[in-house]
């Protein structure tokens, strides 16, 4: 049980375009949505917390126009990486959690972002 | 100071062995205490899951909880090659609005046959 699908797993794209990335919940309701950012030999460093239906809360020092997130059903959010350039390349991962606050957190797999 | 301490390794140990992994913190508010195992280019697996102080089993995996200490560990029996990873842990208060975990920087294990 506690799947979470993220997709896609790579992507590779020019800098200027807008890449969107898709967390899924495939066994369980995801009130909360975490998206995080992984440095080479980094631990994850978290960009955002999203609940359903609500706007995201940001870390401090992460740009919402940049990363912008949406959250609208209890199995699905969406990161997109708008006007990316070569310093948004990373491994971007999302985690989600059901309603209490207590819970583990479930991550996806992670997308690898590269930006030509 | 960092609110959760873990030695980055690398760790490297023959196969079979027993392997210790621990972190400290200095929050005494932390009540949930987890660890993750992250293989290159993957994002992190939940191994262990822990409720306030204590011990919890499952298989080769055995996590202990020191809250006097503020001391967690992770041991795990009859290590395997595929126990090679990164083995985060994670911690979070009650009193989190969000439910954001601290992570330790996590500890590089290399398990070799």
């Amino acid at each position: 049980g506690a799947v979470v699908s993220q997709h896609p797993s790579w992507v590779i794209c020019k800098s200027g375009t807008s890449v969107k990335i898709e967390c899924r919940s495939l066994d369980f309701q995801a009130t909360t949505m975490f998206w995080y950012r992984q440095f080479p030999k980094q631990s994850l460093m978290l960009m955002a917390t999203s609940n359903e239906g609500s706007k995201a809360t940001y870390e401090q020092g992460v740009e919402k126009d940049k990363f912008l997130i949406n959250h609208a059903s209890l199995t699905l959010s969406t990161l997109t990486v708008t006007s990316a350039h070569p310093e948004d390349s990373s491994f971007y991962i999302c985690s989600a959690r059901g309603s209490d606050l207590g819970q583990p957190q479930h991550f996806g797999d992670g997308t690898r972002l590269s930006i030509l | 100071q960092k609110e959760v301490e873990q030695d980055p390794g690398p760790l490297s140990v023959p196969e079979g062995a027993i392997v210790s992994l621990n972190c400290t913190y200095s929050n005494s508010a932390f009540q949930y205490f987890m660890w993750y195992r992250q293989y290159s280019r993957k994002g992190p697996e939940l191994l262990m899951y822990t409720y306030s102080s204590g011990n919890k089993e499952d298989g080769r995996f055995t996590a202990q909880v020191d809250k006097s200490s503020k001391y967690i560990s992770l041991f795990i029996r009859d290590s395997q090659p595929s126990d090679s990873a990164t083995y985060l842990c994670a911690m979070l208060s009650p009193r989190s609005n969000t439910g954001k975990l601290i992570f330790g920087q996590g500890t590089t294990l290399q398990v070799k046959p």
